[in-house]
């Protein structure tokens, strides 16, 4: 079975600061992992994937994230907060064969000027 | 870059009454994934197909049921709605990799159901 939990439902952010946002993941197989944004009244972005060829992973907008089997993490950060940049965030983790998306409960972040 | 289209983009229903919901995936993508996301929830994935065939189901309703067809687009349908079915509905499509797992999905813009 596979699991994610993103730790805070909310993170806010002063503009320019660092964004941290965390994900643990549970897989009985090698994962594949991804962050999903979601603005507001709109679909799902793909910001990057895992996918064991690097464990650090670059993404669009700015983003990374690093893959630390030892923690169980995906963690997503971005060196400088842009306003743009408020949104629900979703990890997201399938098994090595694709399929399915499981998702995490979601962060919402927050950029104040 | 072509994206995955979803139709319609919202729908108002009564209780009891039948929804279909559409989803046109990526040129020549071969893979359709339905979810469902409630009010501040996580989406919850409902069911997928390859190739015309279901290939994997969730927590998909019986009163709901779904199909690709030969033009690889997809249809939701929904029957005998309730209050609880009102939710945001994604489309997502993906192209399974032949050499492996590699696929990404890539979400619609969704339709939102709201069942009054």
């Amino acid at each position: 079975a596979q699991s994610v939990t993103q730790l805070g439902s909310h993170v806010s952010v002063s503009e320019g600061a660092l964004v941290l946002l965390r994900c643990n993941y549970s897989s009985s197989v090698p994962p594949y992992l991804f962050w999903y944004v979601q603005y507001p009244n709109q679909g799902l972005q793909l910001l990057l994937k895992y996918t064991s060829a690097a464990t650090l992973v670059k993404g669009i907008n700015g983003f990374e994230a690093e893959f630390k089997k030892s923690e169980t993490s995906f963690h997503l950060t971005k060196p400088s907060a842009h306003m743009s940049d408020a949104a629900e965030y979703f990890c997201a983790v399938t098994g090595n064969q694709g399929g399915k998306l499981i998702f995490g409960q979601g962060t919402e972040l927050s950029v104040k000027p | 870059a072509a994206g995955v289209i979803q139709s319609p983009r919202h729908l108002i229903k009564e209780k009891r009454e039948t929804a279909t919901l559409k989803c046109y995936p990526i040129p020549r993508h071969d893979t359709v994934y339905w979810y469902q996301q409630g009010p501040g929830q996580d989406p919850q994935f409902l069911i997928s197909f390859y190739e015309k065939m279901q290939s994997d189901k969730g927590s998909i309703p019986d009163r709901f049921s779904a199909q690709q067809f030969s033009d690889y687009h997809s249809e939701l349908n929904m029957s005998s709605l309730e209050l609880g079915d009102s939710a945001l509905y994604f489309c997502a499509s993906s192209l399974r990799d032949q050499w492996g797992p590699l696929e990404t999905q890539y979400f619609g813009p969704g339709t939102r159901l709201l069942v009054l």
